[in-house]
């Protein structure tokens, strides 16, 4: 079985301040990783994903994240947080390529506040 | 243009009408999938297609039935609408192969059924 839990439902930042939402997975296996952004009244759309190698992942937007398997994380931050960053995220976990098989995460809403 | 379409974007029904909820992409792809999504439950997945004559089911397709008329299009139908099916419903696409396929999502039908 997989599970990914999004650790605060609700997350508030000050524009320019760091941003930082938390996932952390279960999975019996090596797991695929991956983090979409909600945007209101929008689809998901993929932020980044990490599949093998480099545990440092790049994402749109200037996000990153980083596959901690010691700490079965996979925490979403960018150094500095705009306005246009309220939105959505969510963190997925997969076995393997397959999208029939992605668990998603409850989501955390990022408000950032002027 | 959008390359994944949903129609309607909002609909409210009462219960015991059956419903359609229409999908269409534009990306050339053959994985085609429904979800639904609830607040503080992320997306659950409910059908998916690799083709037009592969369909299967998800996590919750209690309810629900599918038809891929073409490979651009993949309709979600609600037999007999009751009040807990009320969310918001995402389609879905995937292509490219192996590590490289990635998922595009539609722009979601919100659905009310009183």
């Amino acid at each position: 079985a997989q599970s990914v839990t999004q650790l605060g439902s609700h997350v508030s930042v000050s524009e320019g301040a760091l941003v930082l939402l938390r996932c952390n997975y279960s999975s019996s296996v090596p797991p695929y990783l991956f983090w979409y952004v909600q945007y209101p009244n929008q689809g998901l759309q993929l932020l980044l994903k990490y599949t093998t190698g480099a545990t440092l992942v790049k994402g749109i937007n200037g996000f990153e994240a980083e596959f901690k398997k010691s700490e079965t994380s996979f925490h979403l931050t960018k150094p500095s947080a705009h306005m246009s960053d309220a939105a959505e995220y969510f963190c997925a976990v997969t076995r393997s390529g397959g999208y029939q098989k992605v668990t998603f995460g409850t989501g955390t809403k990022l408000q950032v506040i002027p | 243009d959008a390359d994944v379409t949903q129609t309607p974007r909002n609909r409210i029904t009462k219960t015991g009408k059956r419903i359609m909820l229409e999908c269409s992409q534009t990306k050339g792809h053959d994985r085609m999938y429904w979800y639904r999504q609830d607040p503080g439950l992320g997306l659950r997945l409910i059908y998916y297609s690799f083709d037009v004559k592969d369909i299967n089911k998800g996590e919750i397709s209690d309810g629900y039935s599918v038809s891929r008329q073409a490979q651009a299009k993949f309709s979600l139908s609600l037999e007999s609408a009751i009040p807990n099916q009320t969310a918001l419903y995402f389609c879905a696409t995937s292509g490219g192969q192996g590590l490289r396929e990635t998922q595009y999502f539609g722009p979601g039908t919100r659905l009310l059924v009183l």
